[in-house]
Order: structure tokens, then sequence, then C-alpha cells
């Protein structure tokens, strides 16, 4: 149901963006997360686009990444600048919604390798 | 909001009843949701809501707390339960995950 591209190899200090496509349902009335996981590392949240356009950002990337959707709301996008050998990483997307009895990242897409090296 | 998983590993037999806990820095009511991870996967939802079972989810994956201190169950495990299990809250940004908890074959 969410599918991410975009991911590839580039040097530092070189900018990225990131696609993830929504199928089968459009984020309005959902917010939309980016979590990362480092090689061998555990996971870390990166951003949330929340359901009335409001923006999140881990310090670790806040000033450097922009999160954003297409007027659609199908499509989430993750606009990396300025990136680091730190930021390799795959890159997953989730839809962060209300559930029952809380709140909820699910789905989560398949995921797409950055790699960021000389 | 830090949190802190115990055991970082854990070895167990297939049919063992097994206990991970997530440790909060400070309260987060029940904002909390556990997931599984197999390499080269993308995280699965177990648990959300502290102990409300995600759809799909066998019961035999329990969870359980409030406030700072909380528990996944595992009542009999199954082959395909060895994996990485991560804790994370969603009480306040930046969310933040649990550093993982290896599940290895005994």
């Amino acid at each position: 149901q969410l599918l991410e591209s975009g991911g590839h190899l580039v040097q530092p200090g070189e900018s990225l963006r990131l696609s993830c496509a929504a199928s089968g349902f459009t984020f309005s009335g959902y917010a939309m997360s980016w979590v990362r996981q480092a090689p061998g590392r555990g996971l870390e949240w990166v951003s949330t686009l929340g359901t009335t356009g409001g923006t999140y950002y881990a310090d670790s990337v806040k000033g450097r990444f922009t999160v954003s959707s297409d007027r659609s709301r199908t499509t989430l996008y993750l606009q990396m600048n300025s990136l680091r050998g730190d930021d390799t990483a795959v890159y997953f997307c989730a839809k962060y919604s209300l559930g029952a009895s809380g709140r909820l990242f699910d789905p989560w897409g398949q995921g797409t390798l950055v790699t960021v090296s000389s | 909001i830090q949190l802190t998983q115990s055991p970082s590993s854990l070895s167990a037999s297939v049919g063992d009843r097994v206990t991970i806990t997530c440790r909060a820095s400070q309260g987060i009511s029940s904002d909390l949701a556990w997931f599984q991870q197999k390499p080269g996967r993308a995280p699965k939802l177990l648990i959300y809501a502290a102990s409300t079972l995600q759809s799909g989810v066998p019961s035999r994956f329990s969870g359980s707390g409030s406030g700072t201190d909380f528990t996944l169950t595992i009542s009999s495990l199954q082959p395909e339960d060895f994996a990485t299990y991560y804790c994370q809250q969603l009480n306040s940004f930046p969310i933040t995950f649990g550093q993982g908890t290896r599940l290895e074959i005994k």
C-alpha cells in the first residue's frame, strides 16, 4: 500500500528527494511519517507531516530535510539537503493514524536505501 | 523521551514464554507500540496503545503497562517469532524507539 522510491548513492553535501506513493488510499485525514534505519542499527524517527500540514523533525535532520506531499495527498516526499555520511540508511514511510484505542504507525513501505559516500 | 528496552538480546526455545520490557524516561500514558522486524524487512506492528493487538497478529502476543513501564509477552514462542523487537512512544514529538531486543533461537 506504500511504496518508497528515490534512494541511491550520493556524495556528501548533495541533495536527494525520496517519494512514498500510496495505493488504495489518500493521506487526507492521516498524518504520514518517515523513519530510517542505518545499516545494522535500530529505528530512528525522522519526520512527520501532520493532517493539517504541520511538520515535525528529528533534531538530527532539522534544517536539512523537508517533508511535504502532493496536492492530491497520494504521494509523500522527503527532500534531503546537505547529506552526510550518517544519513546513510534505509528510509521507510508509514501512515500515522488514530486506531480504535490509540495512535499507530501502520502500514509501512518496504523502504528505500540512501547511501552517502564519496 | 528515551525508551530503554531490556534485555538487549535473548536466547529462547520454541514453546517458551518470553517477556521484553520497555521503560520510558517520563510518563507516556498508554502511547506505546511494539514492532517485530526481520532482516531486510519493514517493521511489523504487533501492539499499539500499550495493549491493543493489531488486526491479524496472533493472540500469543500481548502487551501491558502504562505510564513508564511496559511489557511485551509472547506466550509460546513459534519458529517465526525469532526476530528483533522494538518499542515506540507516540506520546510526544520527537517520536522515539527503543534500541531493540534481538530474540534468538537457543
